[in-house]
């Protein structure tokens, strides 16, 4: 059985601060993929990325970056110089490799910026 | 433009109401998946479907049912709504394909049941 486990359950930062958010993953299956999804106030889940377990390159896009490290089974989120904007709940999520596998989710990280 | 669609973004309920909740998508995906998310609770799994007439409970499947009659609609089925089912419910799909894992979700419902 998978588990994803988001320890920090609310982050406040001002804003142009560096925030990184935590993940920690469980799965007993070799082939594996790890998402980030933000989801705003107005309630949609948005895609940001996702990683296959064979693929441990960190990623970065614009102001935000993932740190995977499979020794450690985390998958980290950092945003650089945030931004109000950036204000919203964090998932982090894993799915194993089977067709018949569904998403598991962390509880969730919520941040938010202040000006 | 891939697509899942719920049929409601705010939906207002009395307790004890049977009350359906619709998602469609657009893209002939096989799986479909009902969640229900709670503020510190993330999002739970409810049900989820591999294909036409299939369901599987997921974590959460209480007080809920489902029905897949057509490979692109999902119904999350709430017999008797209690106010404890007061939540967003987030549908979404994927390809049943191993190494496709991408998996497309709709905007949300926000039940209340008064």
């Amino acid at each position: 059985a998978q588990k994803v486990t988001q320890a920090q359950t609310e982050i406040s930062v001002v804003e142009k601060e560096d925030v990184t958010l935590d993940c920690v993953y469980e799965t007993r299956d070799t082939t594996y993929y790890l998402f980030w999804y933000k989801q705003p106030p107005s309630g949609e889940l948005v895609f940001l990325i996702r990683r296959n377990s064979f693929d441990e390159q960190n990623e970065i896009s614009g102001r935000y970056s993932w740190n995977f490290q499979k020794s450690t089974s985390s998958f980290n989120f950092t945003i650089t110089a945030s931004q109000v904007v950036d204000s919203a709940v964090y998932f982090c999520a894993s799915l194993e490799g089977s067709g018949y596998s569904t998403l598991t989710f962390g509880k969730g990280t919520m941040l938010l910026v202040s000006p | 433009d891939v697509k899942v669609t719920q049929s409601s973004r705010y939906l207002v309920k009395r307790t004890g109401e049977k009350v359906f909740l619709e998602c469609v998508q657009d893209m002939d995906h096989e799986n479909m998946f009902w969640y229900r998310q709670d503020p510190g609770l993330g999002l739970r799994l409810i049900y989820f479907s591999y294909d036409v007439k299939m369901k599987e409970k997921g974590d959460i499947p209480e007080g809920y049912s489902v029905s897949r009659e057509k490979k692109e609609r999902f119904s999350l089925i709430l017999e008797s709504a209690s106010t404890n089912q007061t939540s967003m419910y987030l549908c979404a799909s994927r390809v049943h394909t191993p190494g496709m894992p991408e998996a497309f979700f709709g905007q949300g419902t926000r039940l209340t049941v008064v």
